[in-house]
């Protein structure tokens, strides 16, 4: 099983509101990450999650807090976004290997995220 | 800074045809290749990997081809089919954990 899900699959909120996003996988992996993809664009890096500590924060602003409760789950909690932060939110797992060996991500399908 | 990119933003094959997307990068660390397949309204999903200790890898009608002399990476789909349209990203592993996406191609298979 590769799969990776994410809840909700839409969003609508406003640039006050709190909401979180959701991501669960059950493969076992110790690696996971958020990633943001605009319309016709690649999907960009925001976290990783090595061993349910952050191993990677890409500069992304504090409107977007990461949190990893255990090893199958990892949330993104949004507050006070703005319009332009509208996009699919991607989520990925994987087994976390050193760099040495290959370690294939598996993306979930995205919450697509409209701010008004 | 490093990239990864495509060379045709869009690309048009008759169905039965051979496919062939290439990719150039340019972080001459990077030592993970991977290719993914982008439906409309799906996530990335993984079609097939290369280390950059090997120059081809073959999987079921894809085929990943990596020149490391001329920082060059290219896919391979034989026998093009409807359900091979979609956007394709070539992405590249340049650090531990961290995978550099290119700008995408779209495959659009003419029945």
């Amino acid at each position: 099983d590769t799969e990776v899900t994410q809840t909700p699959k839409h969003l609508v909120m406003g640039m006050t509101n709190k909401k979180s996003l959701k991501c669960e996988q059950h493969m076992g992996h110790r690696a996971m990450y958020w990633y943001k993809q605009k319309a016709k664009k690649p999907p960009e890096l925001m976290f990783v999650y090595s061993y349910e500590k952050l191993s990677i924060n890409e500069s992304v602003p504090s409107r977007f807090s990461p949190e990893c409760p255990n090893s199958s789950l990892l949330n993104l909690h949004l507050h006070a976004l703005q319009p332009e932060d509208s996009a699919l939110y991607l989520c990925a797992s994987s087994q976390g290997y050193t760099r040495r060996l290959a370690d294939t991500q598996y993306f979930g399908p995205g919450t697509r995220l409209t701010v008004l | 800074g490093e990239s990864v990119g495509l060379h045709l933003p869009t690309l048009s094959v008759q169905e039965g045809d051979n496919s062939i997307i290439n990719c150039a990068y340019s972080n001459s660390a990077s030592d993970y290749f991977i290719w993914y397949k982008q439906e409309s309204g799906k996530g990335p999903q993984f079609i097939i990997d290369i280390r950059s200790n090997m120059d081809k890898r073959q999987g079921q009608r894809v085929t990943v081809l990596l020149n490391k002399t001329v920082k060059h990476l290219s896919l391979q789909i034989a026998a093009t089919q409807p359900g091979d349209s979609a956007v394709y990203f070539c992405a590249e592993r340049g650090g531990y954990q961290k995978v550099t996406f290119g700008t995408g191609t779209k495959l659009q298979v003419i029945p």
